[in-house]
Formats: C-alpha cells, sequence, structure tokens
C-alpha cells in the first residue's frame, strides 16, 4: 500500500530558511500536499502540486518534487516563529476515491 | 465563507459507552469525508461521501463505526461501542466534486475514551 515518510522534528532559528522532508511510495500519486496543523485545530492546506511539474513557489513557500525519487520538500523562507506547527505531506491516490494519504507530521519549532 | 463547522468540540467517555460526531461541510461541497488522527500519526481516511452515497468505507471498523449523510449535507459518525483504542482527534473535510484537489478540514472533535 501507500506509504509517506517524514522526519518527525526540525528546528529552526528565526528569519532561517526552514526545509522539510518527505518521500512516498505511490507512483501513481497525481498530487501531492503540505497542510499545517496548529495545537488544537484542524488541518490548514499549504499548498499542493501536480505530479508533472517539479517546483512550484507561492510567496514564502517553494516545493520542490522529485518524482523519478518520489521526494518532495517544503521551503518556508524567512521562518517566524508564527510558522511553528506540524507539517503534514500527503499523496493522492490516483484512481477512485482519491483519498490522502498522510505522513505522520514533521513538527517546526522556531527558535526566537 | 463559512468552514467546516464539527461538534463536540471534545469528548470523553468510558470505553463500552456510545460516542456521535455531527460535521456540517462547506455549503455546496459534495464531498465530505472522515478522518481519524492518533496522537502523534497522520490523519487516515474512515469513510468518504459523495452526495448521500458512499465512496469509500474500506478502512472503516464497520462492527464499531457507523456514518450517515442522510440528505447530502451534514454528517453523523458514530462509535458503539467504543474501546480505548479509539481515542483520538476525528476530523471531517470537505471538498466540491471527489476529483477536486483541495480538501478543507474541520477543527476536529477530540475523544478520550478511559
Amino acid at each position: 500500500g501507500e506509504d509517506v515518510e517524514q522526519s518527525l522534528f526540525l528546528s529552526v532559528r528565526e528569519g532561517d530558511s526552514s526545509v522539510i522532508n518527505c518521500t512516498y511510495t505511490d507512483s501513481s500519486s497525481t498530487y501531492l500536499y503540505w497542510y499545517k496543523q496548529e495545537p488544537g485545530a484542524g488541518l490548514q492546506l499549504l499548498t499542493y502540486i501536480f505530479s508533472n511539474m517539479d517546483m512550484k513557489q507561492d510567496q514564502r513557500l517553494t516545493v520542490l518534487l522529485n518524482k523519478k525519487d518520489k521526494h518532495l520538500s517544503l521551503r518556508i523562507a524567512d521562518t517566524q516563529t508564527g510558522d511553528s506547527a506540524i507539517y503534514f505531506c500527503a499523496e493522492r491516490d490516483g484512481a477512485g476515491s482519491y483519498q490522502l494519504t498522510f505522513g505522520k507530521g514533521t513538527k517546526l519549532s522556531v527558535i526566537p | 465563507e463559512a468552514g467546516v463547522a464539527q461538534s463536540p468540540r471534545y469528548k470523553i467517555i468510558e470505553k463500552r459507552q456510545s460516542v456521535a460526531f455531527w460535521c456540517n461541510p462547506i455549503s455546496g461541497h459534495a464531498t465530505l469525508y472522515w478522518y481519524q488522527q492518533i496522537l502523534g500519526q497522520g490523519p487516515k481516511l474512515l469513510i468518504q461521501f459523495q452526495n448521500n452515497g458512499v465512496v469509500d468505507d474500506s478502512q472503516l471498523p464497520k462492527d464499531r463505526f457507523s456514518a450517515e449523510r442522510l440528505k447530502g449535507v451534514d454528517s453523523t459518525l458514530k462509535i458503539q461501542p467504543a474501546k480505548l483504542e479509539d481515542s483520538a482527534v476525528y476530523l471531517c473535510a470537505s471538498s466540491r466534486p471527489s476529483g477536486s484537489m483541495e480538501q478543507y478540514f474541520g477543527p476536529g472533535t477530540r475523544l478520550t475514551v478511559t
């Protein structure tokens, strides 16, 4: 079955760039997503990338996709304390229910 | 545009009791999802509705979990009887058609089974 792996923790200093990495196994994934979850809250969609793209930029966020290696990354430029949260990578099934399979999440801690 | 609404936000029950969660999706969203998020894990899909029909319930433990979306708008997820391992956050999400790229999540219901 599909599997999505992420490192569990990342700590960066305020103002630095953060890079959160993710690997997935389903080669038929059509879309890959990044969600943000703050304590006690639901998931907030940050950005997504279509599988035939290799990069997408949206303000401070840059997503890089290496489809050959099934590797996805999220770069946050000029990281702020408000970026402290858990970041989930997810892949979307290519057919059928289009369900999302999530990783376990990376907890980003921003040090002032 | 109002977001996905869920209630209650928190629930504590004893094992073998029953519990129900309610979700109201974003207006006009035909597809509704229920996810289970165990502490330290990513969300796992339990069931997906398209209007009032079930698209995928392959990961729903049907011996104790049930869900309905009778009028194709709001939905109820029920657990009967609850087990300790059902302690989790239950997230509801919605999207336009099932092929839509964007799922929008509610705040979740945190269930504790003692």
